[in-house]
């Protein structure tokens, strides 16, 4: 069972273009999340999702930054007209249906490395 | 969702016990208290999950006092491989989502 896999592992932008990171979930796993990671710093959530919806999304950016999580194909961060600032490693993680007792353990994927120049 | 306080950084030898605490004074009764690992440019690892008294798997134990306020996981024999930065968290049961991330420990384990 292939694990969660993020693609591009790294990614150049130049200021003011779009940067466009994906996400395959583990197999079975119908929630996605995105965290943020910025040096020396620990992970930030951004957005929660399952397919086709949106659940929770207070720690995304209110501009710049959408999250989408389609029927069918990987989950997709897009960041539009991107600043230094931006910069980071962005990591998607992704559970199975909820058990409902404690949390359910999120399997992360590799990250994808942000460079904006 | 309850804060907690763990050490910047530790410290240890190959094939020492390391005993790493977290504070969480406002747990809250619904909270479950996890642990993961995470090593440099990879993502973070489910290490070990508990709710009270000791949890152990194949990779460490989970030791949890009565009044809940407080957990250390525990490392048996580390090794050089086991360094990386060890991130306490608490939440609620059920599917709320959201980690929430401290600062975490960095371990360092030398030879």
């Amino acid at each position: 069972n292939a694990g969660v896999m993020q693609n591009p592992r790294h990614l150049v932008r130049r200021r003011g273009q779009e940067a466009r990171l994906r996400c395959s979930p583990m197999k079975g796993h119908s929630h996605v999340y995105w965290y943020r990671q910025l040096p020396e710093e620990g992970l930030k959530f951004m957005v929660y999702l399952q397919k086709e919806n949106i659940i929770d999304e207070s720690g995304m950016p209110k501009e710049r930054f959408s999250a989408e999580f389609p029927k069918e194909g990987p989950s997709i961060l897009r960041i539009q007209q991107v600043v230094r600032g931006d910069s980071a490693a962005y990591f998607c993680a992704s559970s199975p249906i909820t058990s409902g007792r404690g949390t359910d353990t999120q399997y992360f994927g590799p990250g994808t490395r942000l460079t904006v120049l | 969702l309850a804060k907690t306080t763990q050490p910047i950084s530790m410290d240890s030898y190959e094939g020492q016990e390391v005993n790493i605490t977290c504070s969480h004074n406002n747990i809250a009764t619904n909270d479950y208290i996890t642990w993961y690992q995470q090593f440099p440019s990879q993502g973070p690892r489910f290490i070990i999950q508990g709710y009270k008294t000791k949890v152990t798997n194949e990779v460490a134990s989970l030791f949890i006092p009565a009044d809940r306020k407080s957990s250390t996981l525990s490392l048996p024999r580390v090794s050089l491989s086991d360094t990386a930065v060890y991130y306490c968290l608490v939440d609620e049961g059920g599917n709320t989502g959201k980690l929430i991330f401290g600062q975490g420990t960095t371990l360092q384990v030398k030879p």
